[in-house]
């Protein structure tokens, strides 16, 4: 099926430092999504971005709606052990179904 | 408030076997998702219902698998028979559409998953 091409697939990070990864699509999207995905459980949503060029922040989390509306980046700053995880982007045009990404697994070394 | 719960949790079973998993959604939520994410990839939407309509099953392989969401609260996912490539994490999710009043977004849910392994 169609996939999103969320890049990096993987990160290793020291906790304190912030981290970017971002989602690119061949086609436009009118809604983009972050998830966080623990081990043995289901993606909880992140932030949602409705508007090209929208940029969102909850907490040390930031993400944004590409103006092109095919991608889309997520920051979080000064990262925390709990923050490991596998990130997912999502599209979704309209009311179609949501489309993810492969996800970017991060791990935080203390 | 209760999450979405799944049942069971883990599931091993051989090949050609049938198997079911079971979703019971957020009270109140009116749309069920069924996703299937195997290793290493994101979620991939199998089915979805609103109420007990499915309304896209276009990803659903109709040959083995079939889903029923009778009443319109909890829902089933079959597989029979099972093959060694079915074997993924199967997630129910569920949301709420007010089919009146516009959303830019209605929110999905997911539940823990079925982690089905396919000997």
């Amino acid at each position: 099926g169609q996939q999103l091409n969320q890049s990096p697939q993987s990160m290793f990070i020291q906790e304190g430092e912030d981290v970017s990864m971002n989602c690119t699509s061949s086609s436009i999207f009118n809604t983009w999504l972050w998830y966080k995905q623990d081990p043995g459980e289901g993606p909880v949503l992140l932030i949602a971005l409705y508007k090209a060029g929208e940029l969102t922040s909850n907490g040390r989390l930031t993400a944004q709606f590409g103006i092109t509306r095919k991608d889309s980046f997520l920051n979080i700053s000064a990262s925390i052990p709990s923050d490991v995880g596998i990130y997912f982007c999502a599209g979704q045009l309209g009311s179609e179904k949501l489309v993810f990404g492969k996800g970017t697994k991060l791990t935080v070394n203390p | 408030e209760a999450g979405v719960v799944q049942s069971p949790r883990y599931k091993i079973i051989e090949k050609k076997q049938p198997v079911a998993f079971w979703c019971n959604p957020i009270s109140g939520h009116n749309t069920l998702y069924w996703y299937r994410q195997n290793l290493g990839q994101g979620p991939e939407l199998l089915i979805r219902y609103e109420n007990e309509e499915a309304v896209d099953d276009s990803q659903l392989p109709k040959d083995r698998f079939s889903a029923e969401r009778l009443k319109g609260v909890d829902s089933t996912l079959k597989i029979q028979p099972a093959e060694l490539g079915d074997s993924a994490v199967y997630l129910c999710a569920s949301s709420y559409r007010d089919r009146v009043v516009f959303s830019k977004h209605n929110e999905q849910f997911f539940g823990p998953g079925t982690r089905l392994t396919v000997l």
